[in-house]
């Protein structure tokens, strides 16, 4: 089974430019989670979408960031425009369903705001 | 709001001995999960251990084993005959049963197993 499927890498942009993370979850898993997890810090929880529809995003920047999933299965998370602080790894997870506990993580994005 | 604490930024042990992370968390929560995550080093996040907050009985995966003491809001992870492979970034983390999906970590402590 393919677990979750994260592009690019790493990322290295200048602040104030724009920038997009995709993701692919585990086939089949209803719910996915963006984090974000700066150096020397757990992840904090960005979005939460179960399907295409978002369940929490309660702690997701609005005034520049965003994210979609149209059509419940791959998900971009898009930074416009990006600032310093905003230099983490960008971790995409997946569940079966929401109310299922057990996540699976994507080996992340690493970005990096000069 | 839950907050999850991990007062051990750093650790190390040798080859084949036993480990203890720490872990305290804070809520007004009866019913919830936590759980203990392995960030090997340029690799994705894994789970190691689950533990059901009305399960008195700690959870147990092979090496790995738990000490829940839920008054006092205390989840440490033994690891028992370290391996080299064990080396990496573990979290502790905290999800509510009525918010299940939404997890809250603590901050993290590096391992160091040493040969």
């Amino acid at each position: 089974e393919a677990g979750v499927a994260q592009s690019p890498r790493y990322k290295i942009i200048e602040k104030r430019q724009s920038v997009a993370f995709w993701c692919n979850p585990i086939s089949g898993h209803a719910t996915l989670y963006w984090y974000q997890q700066i150096l020397g810090q757990g992840p904090k929880l960005l979005i939460q979408f179960q399907n295409n529809g978002v369940v929490d995003d309660s702690q997701l920047p609005k005034d520049r960031f965003s994210a979609e999933r149209l059509k419940g299965v791959d998900s971009t998370l898009k930074i416009q425009p990006a600032k310093l602080e905003d230099s983490a790894v960008y971790l995409c997870a997946s569940s079966l369903a929401s109310g299922m506990v057990t996540q699976y993580f994507g080996p992340g994005t690493r970005l990096t705001v000069l | 709001a839950q907050t999850v604490t991990q007062s051990q930024p750093e650790m190390s042990v040798q080859e084949a001995e036993t480990v203890t992370l720490s872990c305290t968390y804070d809520t007004s929560e009866n019913n919830y999960y936590l759980f203990w995550y392995k960030q090997p080093p340029s690799r994705q996040m894994i789970l190691v251990i689950r533990q059901e907050a009305y399960k008195q009985q700690n959870a147990t995966e092979n090496r790995f084993s738990v000490n829940f003491q839920k008054a006092a809001k205390s989840f440490s992870l033994k690891i028992s005959d370290s391996q080299l492979g064990d080396t990496a970034m573990y979290f502790c983390a905290f999800m509510k049963y009525t918010n299940a999906g939404k997890s809250t970590f603590g901050d993290g402590t590096t391992l160091t197993v040493k040969p």
